[in-house]
């Protein structure tokens, strides 16, 4: 069984701090796929990074990084500079990578950027 | 590039009324379609997936039904809700030419009163 854990229920920073959202997880799968979502308050989940489980390069988008560590089962997602328009509810995902392709999500964090 | 309809954006129900809540995907064919419900401070959970016309899989035992009548429409429906029904039902369509993998409609969230 797959299975997401997001420790972290809330966070809250002051603007231009960066913050660390954590993501462990649990398969029996060798490959496999892990995804982070954003979710305003608007209630649509926006994609933000789709990540190889046979790819281990971290990946920098912007003020967006993200630390894929495959031997602990991570797949941390840091906010650098934080802004107050990154509040919002940060999920974590996982997928085989074959299959029927659902996805596993985690309980969400709950991210406030305070002016 | 693929686009999840829902509707309504938000509904109020009473105890023990039907529901019909719809989904349909643009721009794609044969999409893998997914319905997910979050609970009020609560993560995303699955609910029924279908691969195909006709073809429903649940998740979770609950008073909750999931059809796919044609390929680009699923519908989750209910015979009467109950209070623990209420939450934010999001519509998701997987299609293989997308690198991401997964489009969400905008979602629906109802409240049972």
């Amino acid at each position: 069984a797959q299975k997401v854990t997001q420790a972290q229920t809330e966070i809250s920073v002051v603007e231009k701090e960066d913050v660390t959202l954590d993501c462990v997880y649990e398969t029996r799968d060798t490959t496999y796929y892990l995804f982070w979502y954003k979710q305003p308050p608007s209630g649509e989940l926006v994609f933000l990074i789709r990540r190889n489980s046979f790819d281990e390069q971290n990946e920098i988008s912007g003020r967006y990084s993200w630390n894929f560590q495959k031997s602990t089962s991570s797949f941390n997602f840091t906010i650098t500079a934080s802004q107050v328009v990154d509040s919002a509810v940060y999920f974590c995902a996982l997928r085989a990578r074959f299959g029927n392709e659902k996805l596993t999500f985690g309980t969400g964090t709950r991210l406030t950027i305070i002016p | 590039s693929q686009t999840i309809h829902q509707w309504p954006a938000t509904l109020v129900q009473p105890v023990g009324s039907p529901l019909s809540l719809e989904c349909t995907v643009e721009g794609t064919s044969n999409p893998n379609l997914y319905w997910y419900r979050q609970a009020a401070g609560r993560g995303l959970q699955l609910l029924f997936y279908s691969v195909g016309i006709g073809q429903i899989s649940s998740e979770v035992p609950q008073n909750l039904s999931a059809s796919r009548p044609q390929d680009r429409q699923f519908i989750l429906s209910s015979k009467k809700l109950l209070l623990s029904d209420s939450g934010f039902y999001l519509c998701a369509g997987k299609n293989r030419q997308l690198s991401n993998g997964y489009t969400f409609g905008s979602g629906t969230r109802l409240t049972v009163v």
